[in-house]
């Protein structure tokens, strides 16, 4: 059980272009969704906490209207890297939480994105 | 605020040595405390976790025991394998009122040679 399933797994646009990444949670409701951002070698930065039905929260420093974040389900949250450049290159990773174990959150397996 | 310190890598090792990464952490409150491992391109594994003091978790022979007076969470594994070479990462996860964030350490690579 607690399956978190990305889509694309791995995606290359072209300099503005938008992108959109899904995260489904297969096996279970999600009421709390999560993107993370990973460099290489580098450790998760969370980007932005999303709940169903309502506005994600962003992170300091990330751009709400650049990274657009969907939860209109329990089921599924969805990413989109608007007008998206080179430096947007980078593994996202999205994880969910559901209501019965408020602690633990299940991830991903990720999607790199490239942009030429 | 809430921080995660792991032990800098890479760490090599030989097959069958014994592993230890440290991890220490500061926080607010009572967290829950979580190792992850990450294999080449993929995503995040939960691998044990602690949800108070003097818990140990474990699983796949690693262990980890959440020492509250030293605000540690060490992670060993008494042989290592090939096939546990990865990135491993400590993790707290925030309190409610702070959003429940996963709060991550800086992640230790692990290279386990035969």
């Amino acid at each position: 059980g607690a399956v978190v399933s990305q889509h694309p797994s791995r995606v290359i646009c072209k300099s503005g272009t938008s992108v959109k990444i899904e995260c489904r949670s297969l096996d279970f409701q999600a009421t709390t969704m999560f993107w993370y951002r990973q460099f290489p070698k580098q450790s998760l930065m969370l980007m932005a906490t999303s709940n169903e039905g309502s506005k994600a929260t962003y992170e300091q420093g990330v751009e709400k209207d650049k990274f657009l974040i969907n939860h209109a389900s329990l089921t599924l949250s969805t990413l989109t890297v608007t007008s998206a450049h080179p430096e947007d290159s980078s593994f996202y990773i999205c994880s969910a939480r559901w209501f019965r174990d408020y602690n633990e959150q299940f991830f991903g397996p990720g999607t790199r994105l490239t942009v030429l | 605020g809430n921080s995660v310190t792991q032990m800098e890598g890479p760490v090599t090792l030989s097959e069958e040595a014994f592993l230890t990464i440290n991890c220490t952490y500061t926080a607010t409150g009572y967290p829950s405390l979580f190792w992850y491992v990450q294999y080449p391109g993929e995503g995040l594994q939960l691998l044990l976790k602690a949800t108070k003091a003097d818990d140990k978790g474990s699983n796949k022979g690693f262990e980890a025991t959440y020492r509250k007076e030293t605000t540690s969470f060490h992670l060993e594994k008494g042989s290592v394998q090939v096939s546990d070479s990865a990135v491993y990462f400590c993790a707290l996860s925030a309190s409610y009122n702070q959003g429940g964030k996963l709060i991550f350490g800086q992640g230790t690579e692990l290279s386990v040679k035969p």
